[in-house]
Order: C-alpha cells, then structure tokens, then sequence
C-alpha cells in the first residue's frame, strides 16, 4: 500500500526567502506521479506540479520546483521568493496503482509573515 | 475555460437525512473523482467515474454512491447522514487517461450534520 509521509505540521517563513516543504512517500509501483496542491482556507485545492517517477530532470512551475530524490524517496517542494498569498495548507499527493486516484498526506500549514 | 463547479457550496443536515451533491468537470474532462476531506482522516478518496461507470471506490460504506451523466456531470450522494460525514467534499476532473497528470479539483462543498 502507499504511503504519503509530510512531517511539518505547521512552518513559518519570512516573506521573500524560499521554503521547503517536506514529503516522503512509500511505495512499491515502479511507475508512479507526484503531486502538490495549495489549499487556501477558501477550500479549493490549487495543481501547483507534478512530477513522474520516470522524469530525469526535477519539475519546475514557476516560484515552485520539486526536489525528487528517488533513492530516499522524497519529493520535497521548494517556493522561492515567498509571498504572503503563499500562505495556506500545503499537500503532497501520490496517484495511486490504479491511477486513477490520489493519495494524500496529513498536509504542512505555511505561513509567510511580512 | 471554465473551472470544476460544485453545487451547494454549503449545506447543512440533520441526521438520518439524505444528501445530494453535484460536480460539473472542465469542458472536455471525461473523469470525475471524489474526495472527503475532514481534520481528524485528512483528504480520503471515495470514488471515480469516467465516461458513466464507476472505475474506482475508495473505503467508504454503502451509503455514499454516486453517478455520471453522459456530459460528464457527476452527483454524489450520501444517505442516513451520520454526524460525521460534516466534511468538506472535493471533486476532481481529468481528461480520464491512466495515468494523467491532470487533476483539478473544485471549490468544494462544505457540508455539516447536526
């Protein structure tokens, strides 16, 4: 079964310095996707990247990048250059063997404070 | 284009009550997946339709079922609602190919039993 792992209940960063989110995932699958999503307290949740467990080079969008180390079989988030907006619940997710669905972790809360 | 709706946004019950949900996905997305997302379990997947037919269920007990029509349109429904089925429900449409790396969800709604 997967396991999506994030560690950081709660991080606070200042505005401008970039942030790491942390994510280790468990899995048996060979072929697997990794994704984030941002979900303000609004409730919508935001596709800021994904990444596939065969792509060779790490995903970037933006201020976001995916720094994917598949031997430890992580897939932490980097945001650059923070901004108070960036504040918000942070989830790491994997699709799962069917591929259909996702499997989420608990989540990181971000805050950016000026 | 425009986004995932969902309709009610908020909607509050009474025990024993039945409840009905509704998902339009983005022009062109033949998959639905639906999620629950509460503080104690976190974001749990509870199915997924494509073109009409239900591909995949998640770990929920009969009283959740839901449906497509054939413009892709999904409904949810939840019934004899229990005190804690208060979540917030997600819904997500993708294009419907294993494997995608589209998933966009809605707004949700926020749904609460007394």
């Amino acid at each position: 079964a997967q396991k999506i792992t994030q560690t950081q209940p709660g991080m606070f960063v200042q505005e401008k310095e970039a942030v790491t989110l942390d994510c280790t995932y468990d899995t048996s699958d060979q072929s697997y996707g990794l994704f984030w999503y941002k979900q303000p307290s609004s409730g919508e949740m935001i596709f800021l990247i994904y990444q596939g467990s065969y792509d060779e080079q790490n995903a970037t969008e933006g201020r976001y990048s995916l720094n994917f180390q598949k031997a430890r079989k992580s897939a932490n988030l980097v945001i650059s250059a923070s901004q108070l907006g960036d504040s918000a619940m942070y989830f790491c997710a994997m699709r799962d063997a069917s591929g259909y669905a996702l499997n989420f972790g608990k989540g990181t809360s971000l805050l950016v404070t000026p | 284009k425009a986004g995932v709706t969902q309709t009610p946004r908020y909607l509050i019950k009474t025990r024993g009550q039945q409840v009905t949900l509704s998902c339009s996905p983005i022009s062109g997305h033949r998959s639905v997946s639906w999620y629950q997302q509460t503080p104690g379990q976190g974001l749990q997947f509870l199915f997924e339709y494509f073109s009409e037919t239900q591909r995949n269920k998640g770990n929920f007990p009969g009283r959740f079922s839901g449906r497509q029509f054939s413009n892709s349109r999904s409904e949810m429904n939840v019934s004899t609602l229990e005190l804690g089925d208060s979540a917030l429900y997600l819904c997500a449409s993708s294009p419907g190919l294993r494997g995608s790396n589209e998933q966009f969800f809605g707004p949700g709604t926020r749904l609460t039993v007394l």
